[in-house]
């Protein structure tokens, strides 16, 4: 019972490097998403994907990018990290239709 | 655009107290509403869902009915236990959208 897993669980980076979150989901799902969560901010959508080898703008791109080459995979880049990219990233899968999401357990990244 | 309100946390009962949190919505059309918990250190799963007007959402004595003319979702719950202490988010998704909506979150502490 996979479901929806991340790696890592917890990563510091300074200020300028390079890493990518990875998200793996066992549900033959179409969707998959992006989210940040910030203290009292919720989550907010960065990219999102409606199948293999689509990817789409959520409500904070800015400063990632994304990739999804098998449908069973959804990656995130933060190309150059800021300290603003400090904040806990959840992946979410859905079927079709997204009536549902199913979360990952979330990565908890710190930019020093 | 669409947005979800959610009532400031933290919330503070003691067991076997009654519990509401308060949710409102904006949104065009007839969008589907969620209830999701996240406990702590976990991804959030859903909790209670409705998709259409007056429909009421039930799951592990906690309760949601959609009300279109006051653009509300309230989660409620009769008698609180220790271990529904976690955030509350409350979410909606247009039809034919594929994004969802989140609201900030309300977290809820129950005491003994």
């Amino acid at each position: 019972n996979a479901g929806v897993t991340q790696t890592p669980k917890f990563r510091v980076l300074k200020t300028g490097q390079s890493m990518t979150l990875l998200c793996a989901q066992d549900m033959n799902h179409e969707y998959m998403y992006w989210y940040r969560q910030d203290p009292g901010m919720g989550l907010r959508l960065i990219h999102y994907s409606v199948g293999e080898g689509t990817t789409a703008k959520g409500e904070v791109p800015d400063g990632y990018n994304v990739s999804r080459l098998k449908k069973q995979n959804f990656l995130l880049g933060l190309e150059s990290a800021a300290p603003s990219q400090t904040s806990v990233y959840f992946c979410a899968s859905s079927p079709l239709p997204p009536n549902i999401q199913y979360f990952g357990a979330g990565t908890r990244l710190s930019v020093l | 655009g669409d947005s979800v309100t959610q009532m400031e946390g933290p919330v503070t009962l003691s067991e076997e107290a009654f519990l509401t949190i308060n949710c409102t919505y904006t949104a065009t059309g007839y969008p589907s509403l969620f209830w999701y918990v996240q406990y702590p250190g976990e991804g959030l799963q859903l909790l209670l869902k409705a998709t259409k007007a007056d429909d009421k959402g039930s799951n592990k004595g906690f309760e949601a009915t959609y009300r279109k003319e006051t653009t509300s979702f309230h989660l409620e719950k009769g008698s609180v236990q220790v271990s529904d202490s976690a955030v509350y988010f409350c979410a909606l998704r247009r039809d034919n959208f594929n994004k969802f909506y989140f609201g900030s979150g309300t977290k809820l502490n129950v005491k003994p």
